[in-house]
């Protein structure tokens, strides 16, 4: 059990629309990580947020956007939905002082029609 | 930059057979590896982690891997699998701290390896 979470856990959505993803991890998790995982591929990296602020971006564009709050809870916000944009969607934390290991939460599924 | 292949997409073995899954990875930094298992539906558990120190790491579920820096390999081994072991895994590396700028903690995967264990 890795202590982080998401929700929903899956979302249909149509092309166009936004969606907003939601993460939530322990105490002490400050630092945390979006990834995608299209089907059948590795997950790729989205952005990392650390006390507050991004901190390091992929090779996403700007209507990927998230927010990462005191209570180390995050979030993911996707603009202008694209059919590729379905993907598994995941989250990833770090613990304080040994935050080269990410642990990862179960995904939220994502299906843009 | 880095990146990272496995060297094949998919492994199928007998139960009780050993088996050995191959990563290879490419950096101009040095790096961490990682290995994780993904079961079908469910995110991403941390199997193994090379950080420094001996290059033969023990994970869990009997995994193991082997850190081979002049072959830039990380390739996870298991002596004896199981059925449960059936899923996809993921060999993956990060920056190391002070070479990677702002890419620090970021992790590049490979494309995964699904591994079937036959009865």
């Amino acid at each position: 059990e890795t202590g982080v979470t998401q929700s929903p856990t899956h979302l249909i959505k149509t092309r166009g629309q936004q969606v907003t993803l939601r993460c939530s991890s322990q105490s002490g998790h400050n630092t945390v990580s979006w990834y995608q995982q299209a089907l059948g591929q590795g997950p790729q990296f989205i952005f990392q947020y650390y006390r507050e602020e991004e901190n390091g971006r992929g090779n996403f564009p700007p209507r990927f956007s998230g927010l990462q709050f005191p209570n180390y809870s995050s979030e993911l916000n996707v603009n202008a939905l694209e059919l590729d944009d379905s993907a598994l969607y995941l989250c990833a934390s770090s613990v304080v002082g040994e935050w080269e290991t990410q642990y990862f939460g179960p995904g939220t599924r994502l299906l843009v029609l | 930059a880095q990146s990272v292949t496995q060297l094949d997409s998919q492994v199928p073995v007998f139960e009780e057979a050993p088996v050995e899954l191959r990563c290879n990875y490419s950096s101009s930094v040095s790096v961490y590896l990682f290995w994780y298992v993904q079961y079908p539906n469910q995110g991403l558990q941390l199997l193994l982690k090379y950080l420094s120190g001996s290059t033969l790491v023990k994970g869990i579920n009997g995994f193991e891997a082997e850190f081979n820096k002049s072959q830039t390999s990380f390739h996870l081994r298991k002596p004896s699998v199981h059925i449960s072991d059936t899923a996809e895994y993921f060999c993956a590396v990060s920056p190391k701290g002070g070479s990677g700028g702002t890419s620090y903690g970021k992790l590049t995967f490979g494309q995964g390896t699904i591994l079937t264990v036959h009865p």
